[in-house]
């Protein structure tokens, strides 16, 4: 089926070093967010796309976090210099328009040594 | 204090069983409420939507109270398969919809 897909499934990353998260929404979804969520938390906002224009960044942590999505489709979350605390499941999510259901990708697992 | 409140559990029940979550949250503007189910490891997954006027569906009832800014869950003759953990979420509406979870609350389901 063609859910909303993340890559890698898992990364493990020492301290200091830079990833890159990638998102494919469903195709034709409008908006697309990014979450984290920790051991025992529920996901937490990171931001919100609507096409290519990143409305909301509210979430994201500090400024080495910076997300992306240049053609309004695919999305990428980067951190900078990891750190330990960075360790989550970073989630995306799609839906179709506002006010509509968001669908979950499978998440990255995302490891800082 | 976090927005949205929920007793984190463990709930331990007997397959059968009848067995309620509550969750509060904090923000009068918050506009749609929902339950998710999440597996482990796995992504959320919509459950239910939950209105004023109460939900049901099969054996999952939702209810909302504004006034008290709060929400329960009840799910009826609990199976095996309804373990997880169940996460309570609003939106305030405008700027995307963002949701906003709980912590969420553990539920296993035992023969």
């Amino acid at each position: 089926g063609a859910g909303v897909s993340q890559s890698p499934r898992y990364k493990v990353a020492k301290r200091g070093q830079d990833v890159a998260l990638r998102c494919d929404p469903i195709s034709g979804h409008v908006s697309l967010f990014w979450y984290q969520q920790a051991l025992g938390q529920g996901p937490e906002f990171l931001t919100y796309f609507q096409n290519e224009a990143q409305l909301d960044k509210s979430g994201l942590p500090s400024d080495r976090f910076f997300a992306e999505r240049p053609e309004g489709s695919v999305s990428t979350l980067k951190i900078q210099r990891t750190q330990q605390e960075d360790s989550a499941v970073y989630l995306c999510a799609s839906s179709p328009g506002v006010d509509q259901p968001q669908h979950f990708g499978d998440g990255t697992r995302l490891s800082i040594l | 204090r976090k927005e949205v409140e929920q007793d984190p559990g463990p709930f331990n029940v007997p397959e059968g069983a009848t067995v309620a979550f509550n969750c509060t949250y904090s923000n009068s503007a918050s506009q749609s409420f929902f339950w998710y189910r999440q597996d482990c490891r796995k992504e959320p997954k919509l459950l239910m939507s939950v209105y004023s006027s109460g939900n049901e569906d099969g054996r999952f009832t939702a209810q909302l109270n504004r006034a008290s800014q709060y929400i329960s869950l009840l799910i009826r003759d609990s199976k095996l398969s309804d373990s997880a953990t169940y996460l309570c979420v609003v939106t305030r509406g405008g700027g995307g919809n963002k949701l906003t979870f709980g912590t969420g609350t553990q539920l296993k389901v035992e023969l």
